[in-house]
């Protein structure tokens, strides 16, 4: 258990379809973040969420929607996604933005468009 | 901007070898330093950190030390096992307003018994 949780694990979904992948974390964490993992890829940031108002969006494509309704939940709806889209979808959460604090990372979703 | 170089992989040893991961950074002021491991299906844990110059990290045998002047933060084991077969990915934080883990992109290790 490492204090991340994501659900599901796997998604496979079609072009068409809308779906969310969900973050939750009990640490008593401030800050929360997805990352999406492609293949012999860098981490790529995308969203990250303090005290529930997202302070930083690096230019990720309105398909992907995130959602905080509170400090211990964190989504990421998708819709109309592309096959350029598959990859690992990673939530972390930190207890607070700043320097010394490392990341408490969620196992993950495998996300497959097809 | 703010960014890390890992040495490329995959990086492959025999069981007991030394292992060294090297990794270089770029950045503003007086970043923290971090390395996380992935093992396979699963996500990324903190393996060690280092918040000042000469801090040495150190966990499960795995040691970076934090060197200003040559702005590094290599990993070293002196005994490397089959479990620590996995990606490493090295990383910094610098105060900002959103706390941005920078990451790089990963060296993949595989130890063979």
């Amino acid at each position: 258990e490492t204090g991340v949780t994501q659900t599901p694990r796997h998604l496979v979904m079609g072009m068409t379809n809308k779906k969310s992948l969900k973050c939750e974390q009990h640490l008593g964490h401030n800050a929360m973040y997805w990352y999406k993992q492609s293949a012999k890829k860098p981490l790529e940031l995308m969203f990250v969420y303090s005290l529930e108002e997202r302070v930083e969006n690096n230019s990720v494509p309105s398909r992907f929607s995130p959602e905080c309704p509170n400090s211990s939940h964190l989504f990421l709806h998708l819709h109309t996604l592309q096959p350029e889209d598959s990859a690992l979808y990673l939530c972390a959460s930190s207890q607070d933005k700043g320097q010394g604090y490392g990341y408490t990372f969620g196992s993950g979703t495998r996300l497959t468009v097809v | 901007g703010d960014s890390v170089t890992q040495m490329e992989g995959p990086v492959t040893l025999s069981e007991e070898a030394f292992l060294t991961i090297n990794c270089t950074y770029t950045a503003t002021g007086y970043p923290s330093l971090f390395w996380y491991v992935q093992y396979p299906g699963e996500g990324l844990q903190l393996l060690l950190k280092a918040t000042k110059a000469d801090d040495k990290g150190s966990n499960k045998g795995f040691e970076a030390t934090y060197r200003k002047e040559t702005t590094s933060f290599h990993l070293e084991k002196g005994s490397v096992q089959v479990s620590d077969s996995a990606v490493y990915f090295c990383a910094l934080v610098r105060p900002s307003n959103t706390g941005k883990l920078i990451f790089g992109q990963g060296t993949t290790l595989q130890v063979k018994p």
